[in-house]
């Protein structure tokens, strides 16, 4: 079982649509969670950052961490045909004074229809 | 520069060549990581350099791969007598900020696609 679970998708969803985007993890020492956009050819890109569990709200997006159920979640509201990409979530354990690398969720290809 | 930059953009390569694959991190940046993405397969984590602190190089998948940081900047991905199994998208990230800054987070570049033929 990988320490960070997400279905590949695709998703499919007509513009405006929310769109809801998950992610399940194993591991209790996961402490940092993060949801990342990547565009075709381009690295990915920092799209929210969390901590504790709860809401974190910004513009569109709203990212949950549900640490009980180790459930993540993204959230995006009226979707755009420019959201179409692929969103990884990530998670990171801090051990002494520095973090390990980000382990990553396999990525859900979210495509919004015009 | 104001970003995170690798080169070449793309590579493709003769099975058994050797590869070397640049990343110029964010000036000032202490940390710097090595992921590899195939597809279907995600993020894989390949190595970590923090500051002056030995490399944690736990996700290197052989002893086929190394790599260096010079002077806690530059960093350079050497993969010997590639195989075709190696061919993916070699991204390159670096982060100055502690995980417990609100702010935190990696900045990657654009990757290097390489190819083994």
């Amino acid at each position: 079982q990988k320490e960070v679970e997400q279905d590949p998708g695709p998703l499919s969803v007509p513009e405006g649509a929310i769109v809801s985007l998950n992610c399940t993890y194993s591991n209790s020492a996961f402490q940092y969670f993060m949801w990342y956009r990547q565009y075709s050819r381009k690295g990915p890109e920092l799209l929210m950052y969390t901590y504790s569990s709860g809401n974190k709200e910004d513009g569109r997006f709203t990212a949950q961490v549900d640490k009980s159920s180790k459930y993540i979640s993204l959230f995006i509201r009226d979707s755009q045909p420019s959201d179409s990409a692929t969103y990884l979530c990530a998670a990171v354990k801090v051990r002494g004074g520095g973090a390990d690398g980000l382990t990553f969720g396999k990525g859900t290809h979210l495509i919004i229809q015009p | 520069g104001a970003g995170v930059s690798q080169s070449p953009s793309n590579k493709v390569t003769e099975k058994g060549k050797d590869v070397e694959l640049r990343c110029d991190p964010i000036s000032g940046h202490t940390a710097l990581y090595w992921y590899r993405q195939s597809l279907g397969q995600g993020l894989e984590f390949l190595i970590y350099f923090q500051g002056n602190s030995a490399p944690d190089k736990s996700g290197l998948p052989s002893d086929r791969f190394s790599a260096e940081r010079t002077g806690g900047s530059v960093s350079t991905l050497t993969i010997q007598r590639t195989q075709q199994e190696d061919s993916a998208v070699y991204l390159c990230a670096s982060s100055s900020l502690s995980p417990r800054s609100t702010n935190y987070g990696y900045t990657f570049g654009s990757g290097t696609r390489l190819t083994v033929v």
